[in-house]
């Protein structure tokens, strides 16, 4: 069975600051990747996922995250930060061919200051 | 706007009462997924639900139940609340229900148990 670690449960950052929210996964097949954005009172919405090809995947508002599959992690960076980033990201994992469910890490809330 | 929705939006109840949460899926989204959200235990996967059919279970107490009708809406039944039940209450749905689809997420039931 897949699972997931983001490391870091707050990540403070000033405004126009580059950020890395970091993800490790674990799994003995090959995964889907996804990274999900909740903002305050709101469900969960897809960022970005990756499910094969480039290692790099984008999202429209600037994020990015790559896979790197000899350190089974998926990061996910932004070079410069709004206030409006401000939010709770969750780093998602589901195997290939296998449980049709994601397991979501805990999260990481990202705080923007200005 | 996921195209998700869910009603109530909050649901105040005493313990020991039972109380039914209800999702409309996505148009065109055939499985339904119920998770509960809380600060403790992070985001739980409850019960998936794929053409009326249950497909895939976890961590769901016994005194919750759920099921997907023929229009394709979904209920998760809670009943004989505690207190530790106040959580809040996320359907999402997708087109197949396959480990690589994007979930939309609804904007959530916050259950209250007094």
């Amino acid at each position: 069975a897949q699972s997931v670690t983001q490391l870091d449960s707050q990540v403070p950052v000033f405004e126009e600051a580059p950020v890395e929210l970091r993800c490790n996964y674990s799994s003995s097949v090959s995964v889907y990747l996804f990274w999900y954005v909740q903002y305050p009172n709101q469900g969960l919405q897809l960022l970005l996922k990756y499910l094969s090809g480039s290692t790099l995947v984008e999202s429209i508002n600037g994020f990015e995250a790559e896979f790197n599959k000899s350190q089974t992690s998926f990061h996910l960076r932004k070079p410069s930060v709004h206030i409006s980033d401000t939010a709770e990201y969750f780093c998602a994992v589901s195997e290939v061919g296998g449980s049709y469910i994601p397991t979501f890490g805990r999260g990481t809330s990202l705080i923007v200051h200005p | 706007d996921s195209g998700v929705t869910q009603t109530p939006k909050h649901l105040i109840t005493a313990t020991g009462q039972r109380v039914t949460l209800r999702c409309s899926p996505r148009s065109g989204d055939l499985s339904v997924y119920w998770y509960q959200q809380s600060l403790d235990q992070g985001l739980q996967f409850l019960i998936q639900y794929y053409n009326g059919e249950e497909r895939a279970k976890g961590n769901i107490l016994e005194r919750f139940s759920a099921q997907q009708f023929p229009d394709l809406h979904s209920e998760l039944n809670l009943s004989s609340l505690e207190l530790g039940d106040s959580a809040l209450y996320f359907c999402a749905s997708s087109v197949s229900g396959g480990a690589a689809d994007t979930q939309y997420f609804g904007p959530g039931t916050r259950l209250t148990v007094l």
